[in-house]
């Protein structure tokens, strides 16, 4: 069964606080890794999709990166307006393009 | 590109009355269209998966004859809550996904069933 660990759960960081959120999964044949950002009462917005190890995107103040057993989401100086829950999700060969999504990091950025 | 609307974002109703909700992808097709439900505080919960012109498939646990998915066209879906009760309240929120097997989301539609 496929698996998506986030930690940490909740992030708190000082405006121009760099930090990382973490994505472990355990996908049997990874086909694809998303990264989406989620507004309280609004549906997730997509971010980044990670295809092979050693890949990298950036947007922004955001850089995802993936490796073989996870994602990085990496925020460089972040701003008040970054708050918000990042959630990561998988999807493995097959049909149906089913994806596997985490709980979330609940990121807030203070002034 | 990819944007994807839902209609309604916000519904009121009686307990076992039904209430359809659209999902439509507006400027690209989108051959699968997924419907997911999430609990305050959660993440999402797959409730099922359609492709157009077939039947949806469901996941398990959700119950097919309450949840009613129409896949019509390339760029609808419908969910209808089939009389529903205040524990079908909740966010439902579907998704289209394009050539690149990419989900985008709508904005989602608050449901409460009183």
């Amino acid at each position: 069964e496929d698996q998506v660990t986030q930690s940490p759960e909740a992030l708190r960081l000082q405006e121009g606080e760099s930090s990382s959120l973490n994505c472990s999964y355990t996908v049997s044949g990874l086909r694809g890794l998303f990264w989406y950002r989620q507004d309280p009462g609004k549906g997730p917005e997509f971010l980044f999709t990670l295809y092979s190890a050693g890949e990298e995107k950036e947007k922004e103040r955001l850089k995802a990166t993936l490796t073989k057993k996870e994602s990085f989401l990496h925020i460089t100086a972040p701003k008040p307006e970054d708050s918000a829950t990042y959630l990561c999700a998988v999807q493995a060969p097959g049909g149906y393009q089913k994806v596997t999504f985490g709980t979330g990091t609940k990121l807030q950025v203070i002034p | 590109g990819a944007v994807v609307s839902q209609h309604p974002s916000r519904v009121i109703c009686k307990s076992g009355t039904s209430v359809k909700i659209e999902c439509r992808s507006l400027d690209f097709q989108a051959t699968t269209m997924f419907w997911y439900r999430q609990f305050p505080k959660q993440s999402l919960m797959l409730m099922a998966t359609s492709n157009e012109g077939s039947k949806a498939t469901y996941e398990q646990g959700v119950e097919k004859d309450k949840f009613l998915i129409n896949h019509a066209s390339l760029t609808l879906s419908t969910l209808t809550v089939t009389s529903a009760h205040p524990e079908d309240s909740s966010f439902y929120i579907c998704s289209a996904s394009d050539s690149k097997e990419t989900q985008y989301f709508g904005p989602g539609t608050r449901l409460l069933v009183l």
